[in-house]
């Protein structure tokens, strides 16, 4: 059983389109996040929720919009997109208890936008 | 906010050699860090983390870390190099109560039969 599973795995859109990718954990976990690696391998935070409350919002476009129906779910819909948002994005979850806890990872999901 | 610099991009090494990786953090108080290894086309595994208590950490696949707070630094190691330990590693500071992980940009490491 897939602990962390996001879909699809690869999504190629035009320009300008809307599109949403789609996570949920079966770990317990009360915390997910949006990562977004670029072609460099860089990885950056873009969302945090825990427990369905955004916590971290790093500065991303207002396109980029989390939906969180759940504790188990994370949504991430992105409007108008653009070439620059290619990338893979990464979803992820942890247990929040004192301190950071390590966080486990989907697969990621391949956007291109062409 | 808490950051990590991982200094060496592309690292070389031949199967059987030793291996270090260099991460060095930036944070006011105690970090708790972490290891990642991502192969191609996959996702970030947990390699080791670091949250208190002896600085030497043990980790899967024969890994290790040494956590140096006079150096700011968690290098990860490995004795002897196996093919399959080709991949992407990322060194990883986390702080606060709010699981804010921050990863530095990446060590590739290829392995030279």
């Amino acid at each position: 059983d897939t602990a962390v599973s996001q879909t699809p795995k690869y999504l190629v859109t035009q320009m300008g389109n809307d599109k949403s990718i789609k996570c949920e954990q079966n770990l317990g976990h009360d915390t997910m996040y949006w990562y977004k690696q670029d072609s460099k391998k860089f990885l950056k935070i873009m969302f945090s929720y825990n427990n369905k409350e955004l916590i971290i919002n790093e500065t991303v476009p207002n396109r980029f919009s989390p939906k969180s129906p759940d504790k188990a779910h994370l949504n991430l819909h992105i409007n108008s997109l653009e070439l620059g948002d290619s990338a893979v994005y990464f979803c992820a979850s942890s247990q929040r208890r004192q301190g950071t806890s390590e966080a486990f990872f989907g697969q990621g999901t391949r956007l291109t936008v062409v | 906010a808490q950051s990590v610099t991982q200094p060496d991009i592309h690292i070389t090494v031949s199967e059987g050699a030793s291996l270090e990786l260099r991460c060095n953090y930036s944070y006011g108080a105690t970090p708790y860090l972490f290891w990642y290894v991502q192969s191609p086309g996959q996702g970030l595994q947990l390699l080791l983390k670091y949250f208190s208590g002896d600085t030497l950490v043990q980790g899967i696949k024969g890994f290790e870390a040494e956590f140096k707070r006079s150096q700011s630094s968690f290098n990860l190691r490995k004795p002897s190099v196996h093919w399959s330990d080709a991949a992407e590693y990322f060194c990883a500071v986390g702080a606060g109560n709010n699981n804010d992980m921050r990863f530095g940009a990446g060590t590739r490491l290829t392995v030279k039969p």
